[in-house]
């Protein structure tokens, strides 16, 4: 079945530790990819998104993702969290076939001062 | 500039009821969608539409559920003889090219079914 996962749900950091968040997809062919993060009462805010070319994507607040298509997976990376980082972060696949976005169930992020 | 807008913000609704939910996309987007959110999960495709036309409504949950964007700018998702389960985050979102590829969201609209 096609899927997005996010295996973990809720993950602590400690301030100005490194961060990586996991996404694995379950398509037949590599989709468009994409982390949005949602903190509360607010909308989903693009990180970054992958179409193709080179597999380390540079995205805003000093995130990035590395797309690795033997693994299916297209992780999320911060060498340094910063106590603003902590909201829900989701991974997305788009198939450009169809216009439609497949979320993955999300990651909590809690920041530890 | 001005953003993706939706209203309400809150909506609570006595089971039974009919809701209408506005979405106002970023001005000269061509798509829009709209996604449900329940706690604790990620959005889920409701429908989507180009223009005026409602291209995809392959998400929507059932016959209950209707959208419309009739002139091409605003759309409206009403929500007929609410149910418990209905009760989620209702994200709507545009696009200014025909496709997702840069989707811009709203706020959401957190309706309560009671």
């Amino acid at each position: 079945a096609q899927s997005v996962t996010q295996p973990d749900i809720h993950i602590t950091v400690s301030e100005g530790a490194s961060l990586e968040l996991r996404c694995n997809y379950s398509y037949g062919a590599t989709p468009y990819l994409f982390w949005y993060v949602q903190s509360p009462g607010q909308g989903l805010q693009l990180l970054l998104k992958y179409f193709s070319g080179d597999t380390l994507v540079q995205g805003i607040k000093g995130f990035e993702a590395e797309f690795k298509r033997s693994q299916s997976s297209f992780n999320l990376r911060k060498p340094s969290v910063h106590w603003s980082d902590a909201a829900e972060y989701f991974c997305a696949v788009l198939l450009y076939n169809f216009n439609k976005f497949y979320f993955g169930s999300g990651t909590k992020l809690n920041v530890k001062p | 500039g001005a953003g993706v807008s939706q209203s309400p913000r809150y909506k609570v609704a006595k089971r039974g009821q009919d809701v209408a939910l506005r979405c106002d996309p970023i001005s000269g987007h061509v798509s829009l969608f709209w996604y449900q959110q329940a706690l604790g999960q990620g959005p889920e495709f409701l429908t989507y539409f180009q223009n005026e036309a409602q291209l995809d409504k392959s998400g929507l949950p059932s016959d209950r559920f209707f959208a419309e964007r009739p002139e091409g700018s605003v759309s409206t998702l009403k929500i007929q003889r609410t149910q418990q389960e209905d009760s989620a985050v209702y994200l709507c979102a545009s696009s200014l090219a025909t496709g997702g590829y840069e989707q811009y969201f709203g706020p959401g609209t957190r309706l309560t079914v009671t």
